[in-house]
């Protein structure tokens, strides 16, 4: 298994330009997550999806999009860049039923916005 | 809302000594915990869980220690080694919710 696999590993990206982040799993989970970590904030949820078709919204879900057309790939979309998207965007994923479970985490996306 | 918070952001130790990280909890009701450990540059990784029915759980070289009275739960390292540097973050959820708070983490430094 691959885990949590995590597109592009680095963007820079110039004021009001868009992109969009895909997230991967290929272990069946229903929960899918984006966070961003930034530097002594820890990790804050942006948007999750408890399945196929389902997105909510997190802590900090202005400025960003989500969709989970399929059950295995969540993506994260900026449709205008600002500076204060500068972060490190980690998606995750877990089991549900009878949980909760551990959080799987991928290898994040290092994202700068000049 | 739940708040989660490490006592020290920066722990150092000398590889071989036992160390302890601490977390503290602000909702009562929160009934499972996880310790995560990111190394740098890499996403978080499961250590250890503990749900809220259990006063500690072991693992390979870890142990947490959860103490619901005063909302505190600890991951202690045994033997400490310079693979271990890294930062650690616990999590908290609450009446099975599978929205996890995230404390702020603690920066293990090992010395060799």
């Amino acid at each position: 298994n691959a885990g949590v696999t995590q597109t592009p590993k680095f963007r820079v990206l110039k004021t009001g330009q868009s992109m969009t982040l895909l997230c991967a799993q290929d272990m069946n989970h229903e929960y899918m997550y984006w966070y961003r970590q930034d530097p002594g904030m820890g990790l804050r949820l942006i948007h999750y999806s408890v399945g196929e078709g389902t997105t909510a919204k997190g802590e900090v879900p202005d400025g960003y999009n989500v969709s989970r057309l399929k059950k295995q790939n969540f993506l994260l979309g900026l449709e205008s860049a600002a500076p204060s998207q500068t972060s490190v965007y980690f998606c995750a994923s877990t089991l549900s039923g009878g949980g909760p479970y551990e959080q799987y985490f991928g290898p994040g996306t290092r994202l700068t916005v000049t | 809302g739940e708040s989660v918070g490490l006592h020290l952001p920066t722990l150092s130790v000398q590889e071989g000594d036992n160390s302890i990280i601490n977390c503290a909890y602000s909702n009562s009701a929160s009934d499972y915990f996880i310790w995560y450990k990111q190394e740098s540059g890499k996403g978080p990784q499961f250590i250890i869980d503990i749900r809220s029915n259990m006063d500690k759980r072991q693992g390979q070289r870890v142990t947490v220690l959860l103490n619901k009275t005063v909302k505190h739960l600890s991951l202690q390292i045994a033997a400490t080694q310079p693979g271990d540097s890294a930062v650690y973050f616990c999590a908290a959820t609450t009446g099975g919710s599978y929205i996890p708070t995230f404390g702020r983490g603690t920066s293990l430094i090992v010395h060799p």
